[in-house]
């Protein structure tokens, strides 16, 4: 079965600093990513996905993602965070084949302070 | 722009009762997929329709659990005789024809006493 691991449960980062959070897939053959963000009381967002390609992709507000094969990563950055980033991220995958269901991991929370 | 819609948002009930929730997917998305999330965790995959055909079923889907889409639009996920473990958000997510990134609806929040 396929698994997703998010290695920090809670980051607390002050705005302008560097963001970056861990995710790992466990699926060894072809797989889709995806990033999604909560922010509090809304719904899950797509931030960014990859399907394959390049493997450095971008997102929505600054967001970008850089899938690493061989190890099994799909790390999620941003150069500079603001206040309004505050919210859960959860990484995602499918196994990229004929289902079409997500595996989730845990979900990181994000607090930036002003 | 229409999202998904969920209803109810919030749902009380009884140890024992019935419950239904609905969803409207995004029009035109020909696939919708249900998913439950409990505290700290990530959403769990219950189960799939593409058009008004069940694909896919987790595990998790106990045969308390239903979930229909019988004219390949709003769907609907029975829970039959709940459960305290039962309490959850399920979210509702659908996708279009041609791509495979899902967007997700506000989710019923339900909490059995």
């Amino acid at each position: 079965a396929q698994s997703v691991s998010q290695h920090n449960h809670h980051v607390i980062l002050s705005e302008a600093a560097s963001l970056e959070l861990g995710c790992n897939y466990s699926y060894g053959g072809t797989v889709n990513l995806f990033w999604y963000v909560q922010y509090p009381g809304q719904h899950l967002q797509l931030l960014l996905k990859y399907f394959s390609g390049d493997p450095l992709v971008k997102g929505i507000k600054g967001f970008e993602a850089e899938f690493i094969k061989s190890k099994f990563s799909f790390n999620l950055r941003k150069p500079s965070v603001q206040w309004s980033d505050t919210a859960e991220y959860f990484c995602a995958s499918d196994s990229g084949a004929g289902s079409y269901q997500l595996t989730f991991g845990k979900g990181t929370k994000l607090s930036v302070i002003p | 722009d229409t999202g998904v819609s969920q209803d109810p948002r919030h749902k009380i009930t009884k140890r024992g009762q019935n419950v239904t929730f609905r969803c409207d997917p995004i029009s035109e998305h020909n696939r919708l997929y249900w998913y439950r999330q409990t505290l700290g965790q990530g959403p769990e995959f219950l189960t799939y329709f593409q058009n008004e055909a069940q694909l896919e079923k987790s595990r998790l889907l106990s045969d308390r659990f239903s979930a229909e889409r019988p004219k390949g639009s709003f769907s609907t996920l029975e829970i039959q005789r709940t459960e305290q473990g039962d309490s959850a958000m399920y979210l509702c997510a659908s996708s279009s024809p041609v791509g495979r990134e899902q967007y997700f609806g506000p989710g019923t929040r339900l909490t059995v006493t």
